[in-house]
């Protein structure tokens, strides 16, 4: 079975200030996938990157940052120079590889609420 | 592209009444629709997979006869909640896989049909 945690349920910091979430995955495939989704209070889910088992590099697109470390099963995502646009509910999610009858099933971690004041 | 849309976003009934949602891709075929439940403060379950054509796998626990799912056609899935009850309200969110990309496991999120049972 797959599983995916986020053991910071809620985060707060003040503007400008790096966010790291954490992001814990478990699953016995060889070949899966992780993500990250933002869900802002409108509640639509925001993709912001997929990554695949064979690709531990690490990449940053703007503010956002993540590190894939699969030694430890860990895809955390950290926001820096935190601005208030991104508060929001952030999820991690695994998948399994898209062959398998049930493999592009999605598994979310419980979320992380980042609050961001001004 | 890739855009996911859901009909109606907000909807309030009376318990015992049956409610449809339609999720819809606007602008791909998708072969995979799946179907997921978000409480509030809570992450999204899978409720069920949905495959153009034939029968919806539901997850353990969720309730085929009460969830109806029916995935007419390769733009379309319908969810219907029917005789719901106070505790069915939910956020209920649809996402599309694309078909005809077998390596590359993706799915695109419609907005999320708030349900409100009262």
């Amino acid at each position: 079975a797959q599983k995916v945690t986020q053991a910071q349920t809620e985060i707060s910091v003040v503007e400008k200030e790096d966010v790291t979430l954490d992001c814990v995955y478990e699953t016995r495939d060889t070949t899966y996938y992780l993500f990250w989704y933002k869900q802002p209070p409108s509640g639509e889910l925001v993709f912001l990157i997929r990554r695949n088992s064979f690709d531990e590099q690490n990449e940053i697109s703007g503010r956002y940052s993540w590190n894939f470390q699969k030694s430890t099963s860990s895809f955390n995502f950290t926001i820096t120079a935190s601005q208030v646009v991104d508060s929001a509910v952030y999820f991690c999610a695994l998948s399994g590889f898209a062959g398998k009858a049930a493999g592009n099933k999605l598994t979310f971690g419980g979320g992380t609420r980042v609050l961001v004041k001004p | 592209g890739a855009v996911v849309s859901q009909h109606p976003s907000r909807v309030i009934c009376k318990s015992g009444t049956s409610v449809k949602i339609e999720c819809r891709s606007l602008d791909f075929q998708a072969t995979t629709m799946f179907w997921y439940r978000q409480f509030p403060k809570q992450s999204l379950m899978l409720m069920a997979t949905s495959n153009e054509g034939s029968k919806a796998t539901y997850e353990q626990g969720v309730e085929k006869d009460k969830f109806l799912i029916n995935h007419a056609s390769l733009t379309l899935s319908t969810l219907t909640v029917t005789s719901a009850h106070p505790e069915d309200s939910s956020f209920y969110i649809c996402s599309a896989r694309r078909g005809g990309v077998a390596f590359i496991d993706e799915q695109f999120f419609g907005p999320g049909t708030r349900l409100t049972v009262l």
